[in-house]
């Protein structure tokens, strides 16, 4: 049973086009992230949902556009590809909660190629 | 929330213990500590996380200074799987807006 699952594994795609990817979590957790990690290997957030409502947007183009059908899914879907968007997107997800106890529990990651 | 400083990379033998530094001295008193690692191609995995007291779990030790102003992370039996970027991350609870702001983390390779 994973915990955060995200599909594709792989998407290799041209500039230009619109791809979406996947997260699901079975965690029950109340909020999901989206992450990247660029060919330099540093990781940054993009966007954060709790109850399918957007809370964090860290300053992400406008051809990002996450949507959280309910609280267990969190997909992002990408408009007009560019080579810039070529990276590792990482889902994750965290209930948060008093204390500072808000783990995030991470998906196995989705590696984007643009050509 | 607070910048941490840590080496770049460090090496331990195998079933040794790996001591993990992190600086960070401007944090302020409200502010926890946490750990992270992540093994190649996989994504990140929470380790442990503290505020003043130190804490361990299954995984790990915390050992957070008296004036915290810097912690370390204990793997008491590193195994040849435990190498991995293991980042130290200083942030405030801020409920459902708190992120996780990532560095460039430590490098540990543990050698058979």
């Amino acid at each position: 049973d994973t915990a955060v699952s995200q599909t594709p594994k792989y998407l290799v795609t041209q500039m230009g086009n619109d791809k979406s990817i996947k997260c699901e979590q079975n965690l029950g957790h109340d909020t999901m992230y989206w992450y990247k990690q660029d060919s330099k290997k540093f990781l940054k957030i993009m966007f954060s949902y709790n109850n399918k409502e957007l809370i964090i947007n860290e300053t992400v183009p406008n051809r990002f556009s996450p949507k959280s059908p309910d609280k267990a899914h969190l997909n992002l879907h990408i408009n007009s590809l560019e080579l810039g968007d070529s990276a590792v997107y990482f889902c994750a997800s965290s209930q948060v909660s008093r204390g500072g106890r808000d783990e995030q529990y991470f998906g196995p990651g989705t590696r984007l190629t643009v050509t | 929330d607070a910048k941490t400083t840590q080496p770049t990379s460090m090496d331990c033998a195998e079933g040794r213990a790996a001591n993990l530094p992190c600086n960070h001295s401007t944090i302020s008193g409200n502010e926890y500590v946490y750990w992270y690692r992540q093994i190649h191609s996989q994504g990140p995995q929470y380790i442990i996380h503290g505020l003043k007291n130190n804490e361990t779990n299954e995984m790990a030790s915390l050992i957070i200074t008296e004036d915290r102003k810097s912690s370390t992370l204990i793997l008491p039996h590193a195994t040849l799987r435990d190498t991995a970027v293991y980042y130290c991350i200083v942030r405030r609870f801020t409920g459902a807006n708190s992120k996780l702001t990532f560095g460039k983390g430590i490098t540990l390779s543990v050698r058979p």
